[in-house]
């Protein structure tokens, strides 16, 4: 089946410096999955940070980007400075299959800034 | 606009009792969905529907849930006996569904605990 792993489940960064949050995923589809980035912020619901549909492509918001990689079927999450504000749970997330309606999470990393 | 409405957002009930969760997708999106979290299984789809029709219950425990949508502006997901391996945040989304990006916007929640 589909499945999405993301291998560390916290991240402890210092502000200004860089982060990437690991994201693999795994699809038995022959059509190229849907990917997302969906973060939740302290007291707050899960929204989308960013998505990408084509393979080879990048995706960015709010300073984040990430790349779709078919080869390694891979989706990290990298930042180049982070902030305090940064710090959230973020979900990487799959969207794959003929209906291509119901999404795959990962375990989720929560990314903690320290000022 | 309002974004998804989840009712209620807390919910306790005792062992062997019926939960009824409710939710209103945003006016216009075709789709909904229903994802369950917890912090072993992480999120787990359920159910999904379009246009109102049931299209993908794959994630549904085979006794005691079920899911409705009787119209565009609502979805209710019952709870038959609960017990306390139901307890968890009951998520649920919805999306403009022909997007082909597919993107789902969540709700804040309903917190369902059964004692």
């Amino acid at each position: 089946g589909d499945s999405v792993t993301q291998t560390e489940g916290q991240v402890t960064v210092s502000e200004s410096k860089s982060l990437i949050i690991n994201c693999t995923y795994s699809t038995t589809s022959i059509a190229y999955p849907n990917l997302f980035w969906y973060v939740r912020y302290p007291g707050e619901g899960l929204q989308l940070l960013l998505k990408v549909i084509t393979a080879g492509q990048k995706g960015s918001s709010r300073g984040f980007e990430a790349t779709y990689n078919k080869e390694t079927t891979s989706f990290h999450l990298q930042k180049a400075s982070v902030q305090e504000s940064d710090s959230a749970v973020y979900y990487c997330a799959l969207g794959a299959g003929s209906a291509l309606g119901r999404l795959h999470f990962g375990a989720g990393t929560q990314l903690i800034v320290i000022p | 606009n309002a974004g998804v409405i989840q009712t209620p957002r807390h919910k306790v009930t005792g062992k062997g009792q019926e939960a009824t969760l409710w939710c209103e997708p945003i006016s216009g999106h075709s789709a909904v969905f229903w994802y369950r979290q917890t912090i072993v299984q992480g999120l787990e789809f359920l159910t999904y529907f379009r246009n109102q029709a049931p299209i993908d219950d794959s994630g549904m425990p085979k006794e005691r849930f079920s899911a409705q949508m009787p119209n565009q502006s609502h979805s209710t997901l019952k709870i038959q006996s609960t017990q306390p391996q139901d307890s968890a945040v009951y998520l649920c989304a919805s999306s403009l569904d022909r997007d082909r990006g597919r993107e789902q916007y969540f709700g804040p929640g309903t917190r369902l605990t059964v004692l």
